[in-house]
């Protein structure tokens, strides 16, 4: 299986911040690379397919990046609604594999 | 709007079979688009891919499950299934179902979630 890591575990932020994480895969996704939008006590919500394609309705203050095995996803200018945790996931190779996610806290 | 309802029992014995059911609406399981899935998300192993079935019937499983999942299709009831044998507490999760992207491997509508505990 592809494992799936992301950094860092968490991050505090402010409204306004300029916010980046970071999901490295174990070997190269060829751009199938998903991120997903969770809040407590809810399901993951796609953002963000193919690296970089804003899955649509998604805020365009969210994009993506990357290539091979390093990805980022920013959110240009962190909203209130935005603190939740964001999750990658590679979609080569099956079973598709998820990273441990990123919490983004309020500072 | 696509939408899916998970639903089944919340607490399953240890070497029992945990079935699940999801409810399809807004959509239909007969579609020759889209994979229908689950996945289940706990605190000690995160979000784990368990397998999915395609209208032909065809399915395809996580190979760290296999032998103990099925997961197949009710054209006439709009709904798809899980069943989990031989379960233990590593199997407590919260239990996600999940529509593809158009036959992609990502996820794009996905049912609220079911908990599952496994004790006795």
């Amino acid at each position: 299986d592809i494992q799936m890591t992301q950094t860092p575990s968490s991050v505090s932020a402010s409204v306004g911040d300029r916010v980046t994480l970071t999901c490295r895969a174990s070997q190269a996704v060829r751009g199938y690379l998903a991120w997903y939008q969770q809040k407590p006590g809810k399901a993951p919500n796609l953002l963000i397919y193919d690296t970089s394609t804003l899955q649509p309705g998604v805020p365009s203050r969210f994009s993506g990046s990357g290539s091979g095995t390093d990805f980022t996803l920013t959110i240009s200018s962190l909203q209130p609604e935005d603190f939740a945790t964001y999750f990658c996931q590679q979609a080569k190779d099956f079973p598709p594999t998820f990273g441990g996610g990123t919490k983004v806290e309020m500072k | 709007q696509v939408q899916l309802q998970e639903s089944g029992p919340g607490l399953v014995k240890p070497s029992q079979t945990l079935s699940l059911t999801c409810s399809v609406s807004g959509g239909s399981v007969s579609s020759s688009s889209h994979y229908w899935t689950w996945i289940r998300q706990s605190a000690g192993r995160g979000l784990e891919w368990i397998g999915r079935v395609f209208v032909s019937g065809s399915t395809t499983y996580n190979p760290s499950l296999e032998s103990r999942v099925t997961i197949s299709l009710d054209t006439s009831k709009n709904q798809f299934s899980l069943r989990l044998t031989s379960v233990t507490a590593a199997d407590s999760a919260v239990y996600y179902c999940v529509r593809d992207r158009e036959g992609r491997a990502d996820f794009d509508y996905w049912g609220q979630g079911t908990p599952v505990t496994v004790s006795s």
